[in-house]
C-alpha cells in the first residue's frame, strides 16, 4: 500500500446508525485531517492532528469525532448523522503540521446518510 | 474576512485550445498558494505551491504564476487527459488554508 488510503469508499448508513471512517498514511508523515467536501461548496477543514494531538476543531458537531491511535491511522466517528451531513469525506497527511498546504489526500470515503 | 473565488466555474476547451483559470483571493497575510487538480471521485492531487509574488511553477502543459491578488493557471495545448477540477488554495499567516471552490475542466477531443 502506498500513499492515503480510505475505507469504506461508499457508506450508507440512517440517521441512528453509528459507523466509522478509516484512513492510513503510509508516507511516514506527522500530520493528518479530515476535510468534508460538499456538492457546490468548497473543501471544509474538520479536524487536524500533529504527532496524534489534536490541534484543530472548526467547529464541527459532536456527531463527529475523531481519533488518532498513532501518526499513520485516523479514524472518524459518526453516530446520529443528518441527512445534511451526507458528503465525500477526505483523509489527508502532509510532512508536518507547518507544511500544510502540501497535502496528501486519499480517495475519500462517500457517506450517504437517509 | 479571508476569501478565494475562483473563475470560470465551468470552461470547455478544444483539444490544444490553451487558456488560464483564475484564483482571486483576499487573505491575511499569505504564506503561500497552492494548486491542486481532482478527477471525479477521487482526492486532490498536488500540484503547485507558489510563496511570493512574480513566482512561477510549470509541470508538464500546466503553469502557475502569482501576484499580489491573483494566481493563474495557464494550460498549453491541453489534452483531454488534463480534463479536471483544479482547486487553489491560499494559506494565511495563521496557517489556515483556504480552498477555493474550483473551476471544472473539460478538454474535448
Amino acid at each position: 500500500e502506498t500513499g492515503v488510503t480510505q475505507t469504506p469508499r461508499h457508506l450508507v448508513m440512517g440517521m441512528t446508525n453509528k459507523k466509522s471512517l478509516k484512513c492510513e498514511q503510509h508516507l511516514g508523515h506527522n500530520a493528518m485531517y479530515w476535510y468534508k467536501q460538499s456538492a457546490k461548496k468548497p473543501l471544509e477543514l474538520m479536524f487536524v492532528y500533529s504527532l496524534e494531538e489534536r490541534v484543530e476543531n472548526n467547529s464541527v458537531p459532536s456527531r463527529f469525532s475523531p481519533e488518532c491511535p498513532n501518526s499513520s491511522h485516523l479514524f472518524l466517528h459518526l453516530h446520529t448523522l443528518q441527512p445534511e451531513d451526507s458528503a465525500l469525506y477526505l483523509c489527508a497527511s502532509s510532512q508536518d503540521k507547518w507544511s500544510t498546504g502540501e497535502l496528501f489526500f486519499g480517495e475519500g470515503s462517500r457517506l450517504t446518510v437517509l | 474576512e479571508d476569501q478565494v473565488t475562483q473563475s470560470p466555474e465551468a470552461l470547455r476547451l478544444q483539444e490544444g485550445e490553451s487558456s488560464s483559470l483564475n484564483c482571486s483571493y483576499t487573505v491575511s497575510g499569505l504564506r503561500g498558494l497552492f494548486w491542486y487538480r481532482q478527477d471525479p471521485g477521487k482526492g486532490p492531487e498536488f500540484l503547485f505551491t507558489l510563496y511570493s509574488a512574480g513566482e512561477e511553477k510549470e509541470k508538464e502543459r500546466l503553469k502557475a504564476t502569482l501576484t499580489k491578488k491573483e494566481s493563474f493557471l495557464h494550460i498549453t495545448a491541453p489534452k483531454p487527459e488534463d480534463s479536471a477540477t483544479y482547486l487553489c488554495a491560499p494559506e494565511t499567516s495563521y496557517d489556515k488554508v483556504i480552498f477555493g471552490p474550483g473551476t471544472s475542466l473539460s478538454v474535448i477531443p
